[in-house]
C-alpha cells in the first residue's frame, strides 16, 4: 500500500523564481492538504483540496495557488519566490470525512531560495 | 498568533522512565487533538489523538491527557525507549474544520539508553 508520495526530495531556486511541488496521496485517499514547515517551527496549513477544488485556506499569500486533478495527486506552486519561502514543504492525504482528522504526510519537499 | 503551544523545546529522558510531553492551547472552538511524531528526513506520523469529549486515551505506552478548563493537555510515554526519540508535535482542529491541523513548534524527545 503505498503512503503519500512527493517530488522532487530538495529543489534549489532564485528569488523572483516560480516552483511547482507535486504530491500523490496515499492509495484510497481523495483529500490533500499542504504545509509549510520553516526550520524549528511546526506545520503551517497552507490549504486542503477536495473534488479539485480548494475547500480551506490557510493566512498565506495569493503567490500560492495549487490544484487537484481527477486522480485525487495535488501540485502546490509558488509565485515570485522569496527568501522566506525557503521551507519543508509537506503533503498530507485524508479521507473525506468529518471524522477523519488524521491525516498521513508524505516525506516532504525541502525548498531552498537563494 | 500561536494557538498551540509546547513550550519545551526539548526533553531528555532515561529509558524505562517516563516522557511527559505538554502542549497548550488558546482556542476554545478547538475539539480534536493529535500527537505526531517526526523522525529527520520523514513526514510526520499520526501516533495519538483525543476527542474534546474525553479527558484520557491510551494506546499501549502512549496515553494523552487533556484538561479543558486548562487547555491543556499532555502526552505521557511509558517505558520510554531510545526509538522514542524524536520530535513530537501537537495539533489541534476544529470540527467544521477537520483538513485544518494547527501544529505546535514541536519538542523534540531525546531518550538515553
Amino acid at each position: 500500500d503505498a503512503g503519500v508520495t512527493q517530488s522532487p526530495t530538495h529543489l534549489i531556486k532564485t528569488r523572483g523564481q516560480q516552483v511547482t511541488l507535486r504530491c500523490s496521496p496515499k492509495s484510497g485517499h481523495d483529500t490533500v492538504s499542504w504545509y509549510q514547515q520553516a526550520l524549528g517551527q511546526g506545520p503551517q496549513f497552507i490549504f486542503q483540496y477536495y473534488e479539485e477544488e480548494e475547500r480551506q485556506r490557510g493566512n498565506f499569500p495569493d503567490r500560492f495557488s495549487g490544484h487537484q486533478f481527477p486522480n485525487y495527486s495535488s501540485e502546490l506552486n509558488v509565485n515570485a519566490l522569496l527568501l522566506g519561502d525557503s521551507a519543508l514543504y509537506l503533503c498530507a492525504s485524508s479521507f473525506k470525512d468529518p471524522n477523519s482528522y488524521e491525516q498521513y504526510f508524505g516525506p516532504g519537499t525541502r525548498l531552498t531560495v537563494t | 498568533d500561536q494557538q498551540v503551544k509546547q513550550n519545551s523545546p526539548s526533553l531528555s529522558v532515561q529509558e524505562g522512565r517516563i516522557s511527559i510531553l505538554n502542549c497548550d492551547y488558546t482556542n476554545s472552538m478547538f475539539d480534536y487533538f493529535l500527537w505526531y511524531k517526526k523522525y529527520p528526513a520523514e513526514g510526520p506520523t499520526f501516533l495519538i489523538s483525543i476527542s474534546s469529549i474525553k479527558d484520557k486515551n491510551e494506546d499501549g505506552r502512549f496515553t494523552v491527557f487533556l484538561n479543558k478548563s486548562a487547555k491543556h493537555l499532555s502526552l505521557h510515554i511509558v517505558p520510554s525507549q531510545p526509538g522514542d526519540s524524536a520530535v513530537y508535535f501537537c495539533a489541534a482542529s476544529v470540527y467544521n474544520q477537520g483538513g485544518k491541523l494547527i501544529f505546535g513548534q514541536g519538542t523534540e524527545l531525546s531518550v538515553k539508553p
